[in-house]
């Protein structure tokens, strides 16, 4: 069976702060793909990054970074100098290949505020 | 491109009746999931349709059911309303299956009284 734990619930944090927030996963696949999806408010979930088992390397899109530890089973996602749009609820997600690829298994989500 | 449309976005139903939503993927996606979203038990996977076929099913009744047509377009049903369905149903869309990340619609949300 697969898992995925976000144990942070909810981080504020203050404008320009660095915020990371954290995802363990569990799969007893050797192929996997991991995911970051982002809700705002609006409610539309929106696809930030995929990475599959084999592929470690870390990754920064602008104010973006992903950390993907396969030692550890995580993939922490980390947003530099925080701006108040950030706000939304982040979701890692995993999904299996073959006949379990369309199948993601979401963690709880963590909800993040940015103050101004 | 347009993205995932969803109908109807908001739906108010009584117990015991039944309802479809519908989902329309991105042109040339032809693989559909669909979510259940509450706050007591966060995202769930419903079930997994490509080229007509149901691939995958998650853990709820046999109340909830889906399709898929030629068009790539899909629904699904529940019958027998209970209260605890109220919730966000998303559709999401990707190619093919496959490990590809999902395209989410803006959801129904789905309210039983």
């Amino acid at each position: 069976a697969q898992k995925v734990t976000q144990a942070q619930t909810e981080i504020s944090v203050v404008e320009k702060e660095d915020v990371t927030l954290d995802c363990v996963y569990e799969t007893r696949d050797t192929t996997y793909y991991l995911f970051w999806y982002k809700q705002p408010p609006s409610g539309e979930l929106v696809f930030l990054i995929r990475r599959n088992s084999f592929d470690e390397q870390n990754e920064i899109s602008g104010r973006y970074s992903w950390n993907f530890q396969k030692s550890t089973s995580s993939f922490n996602f980390t947003i530099t100098a925080s701006q108040v749009v950030d706000s939304a609820v982040y979701f890692c997600a995993l999904s299996g290949a073959n006949t379990n690829a369309g199948k993601s298994t979401f963690g709880d989500g963590t909800t993040l505020t940015v103050k101004p | 491109k347009a993205g995932v449309t969803q109908t109807p976005r908001y739906l108010i139903k009584t117990r015991g009746q039944q309802v479809t939503l519908s989902c329309s993927p991105i042109s040339g996606h032809r693989s559909v999931s669909w979510y259940q979203q509450t706050p007591g038990q966060g995202l769930q996977f419903l079930f997994e349709y490509f080229s007509e076929t149901q691939r995958n099913k998650g853990n709820f009744p046999g109340r909830f059911s889906g399709r898929q047509f030629s068009n790539s377009r899909s629904e699904m049903n529940v019958s027998t309303l209970e209260l605890g369905d109220s919730a966000l149903y998303l559709c999401a869309s990707t190619p093919l299956p496959g490990g590809y990340e999902q395209y989410f619609g803006p959801g129904t949300r789905l309210t039983v009284t």
